[in-house]
């Protein structure tokens, strides 16, 4: 089954404590990109990447990292966490030269 | 700057009946996309639709189908016979036909939809 998977669902931290989302898509899609989802505030992206090594911000990279050393994977990565990333995560994932994103179920993540 | 507006943040309708969800968007570029995306509660989203603005005809997905007016900039949804698992949030959405790579994507902020039985 097509599919982007996330890792963890949901997860509750404390203020500097590194973390990491995973990203996996099994599609052979060159694109990726991380979303967060906030009331008010919509779908806003933190990162993308047009294929491996490949990665360039968006319109809010502040505080997150990524990296892409292989095709099907792009974690999301957490250095100290602050209560401002409290959200919802999404990752995505399409063809290049296509429209149609394919988004993972989600992460959502509270830091306290 | 591109904007997205759903002005509607709540809407519901009955089983088998129609519901039409808003959606505005201001650009100054004539040549552009619309999406509808579907959230449902498990969260995954999902497209619903797409749009090309130069295309004159309205898109049309099987229960799904845009009202698409260029010159109000206006792109709303129609859910035709709706069905129960069509209760989600759904986000319209735009891109300029000229966003380079990342094809970015404007969201509106959502109009949660409700079906009742």
């Amino acid at each position: 089954e097509a599919q982007v998977t996330q890792n963890p669902r949901y997860l509750i931290t404390v203020t500097g404590k590194k973390l990491t989302v995973t990203c996996s898509q099994n599609m052979n899609h060159e694109y990726m990109s991380w979303y967060r989802q906030d009331p008010g505030l919509g779908l806003r992206q933190i990162y993308y990447s047009m294929n491996v090594e490949v990665t360039d911000k968006g319109d809010v990279p502040e505080g997150y990292k990524v990296s892409r050393k292989e095709k099907r994977n792009f974690p999301l990565i957490l250095e100290s966490p602050s209560p401002n990333q409290t959200s919802l995560y999404f990752c995505a994932s399409r063809k290049t030269g296509a429209d149609e994103q394919f988004f993972g179920p989600g992460t959502r993540l509270t830091v306290l | 700057a591109q904007t997205v507006t759903q002005s509607q943040p709540e809407m519901s309708v009955q089983e088998a009946e129609t519901v039409t969800l808003s959606c505005t968007y201001d650009t100054s570029e004539s040549d552009y996309y619309l999406f509808w995306y579907k959230q449902p509660p498990s969260r995954q989203m999902i497209l619903v639709i797409r749009q090309e603005a130069y295309k004159q005809q309205n898109a049309t997905e099987n229960r799904f189908s845009v009202n698409f007016q260029k010159a109000a900039k206006s792109f709303s949804l129609k859910i035709s016979d709706s069905q129960l698992g069509d209760a989600a949030m759904y986000f319209c959405a735009y891109r300029r036909s000229n966003a380079g790579n990342n094809r970015k994507l404007i969201w509106g902020l959502g109009t949660s939809l409700a079906v009742n039985p």
